[in-house]
């Protein structure tokens, strides 16, 4: 089956610990997203690739990192610097970028908590 | 930049019921617009989407919406709700301008369909 999955669903750290979740897809989908998602507010873009080897920032990057070292895998860290990470993190991919059109297609989220 | 209002944060219906889910949009540029429905702890799946030609777009799970450039609204429709469309809808628009445009979400109207 192909799809989009991401780990862990839940995930507790530690204030001032950073983390990381995984992004992994079978789509082979060039452009790769994550968003945040709070109560109330929607989902909010923190990065996205629309290519190996290549990364943007979005609209909340700041206290975030991500890598893409490889087409399938987009991993995000959560660094000490974000101030209130705790939130619902979803990770989506489409086939191509940079495209007049694409559909996103989302994994199940990774719901983090900071203790 | 675009921008999108979701009317109305939470919408109670009874079931078998019509139901109406209101989006409105601000953009100077074209767009593609879409719905996307999540059930709780999941992910985004796409309901439907409007790219160009009739205005009256029908989804999966018997969902419709409307495209009124005029009004510039993309309002979703049910004529009749089940107990399982209890979630949470979203509505987002993207430009057409292709890889530059980013897809801009809605904060979320949650609908909970009563026996």
């Amino acid at each position: 089956d192909g799809g989009i999955t991401q780990s862990p669903k839940y995930l507790f750290r530690k204030e001032g610990q950073n983390v990381t979740l995984s992004c992994e897809q079978n789509l082979n989908h060039d452009a790769m997203y994550w968003y945040r998602q709070d109560p109330g507010q929607g989902l909010r873009l923190i990065y996205y690739s629309q290519i190996v080897n290549d990364f943007q920032k979005g609209d909340i990057a700041e206290g975030y990192s991500v890598s893409r070292e490889k087409k399938e895998s987009f991993p995000l860290t959560v660094t000490s610097a974000q101030k209130n990470p705790t939130a619902f993190y979803l990770c989506a991919s489409s086939i191509d970028g940079t495209g007049s059109y694409n559909e996103q297609f989302f994994g199940p989220g990774t719901r983090l908590t900071v203790l | 930049a675009q921008s999108v209002t979701q009317l109305d944060s939470q919408v109670p219906v009874f079931e078998e019921a019509p139901v109406e889910l209101r989006c409105n949009y601000s953009s100077s540029v074209s767009v593609y617009l879409f719905w996307y429905v999540q059930y709780p702890n999941q992910g985004l799946q796409l309901l439907l989407k409007y790219l160009s030609g009739s205005t009256l777009v029908k989804g999966i799970n018997g969902f419709e919406a409307e495209f009124n450039k005029s009004q510039t609204s993309f309002h979703l429709r049910k004529p009749s709700v089940h107990i399982s469309d209890t979630a949470e809808y979203f509505c987002a628009v993207r430009g057409t301008q292709g890889g530059s445009e980013k897809l801009v979400f809605g904060k979320g109207t949650k609908l909970t369909v009563n026996p």
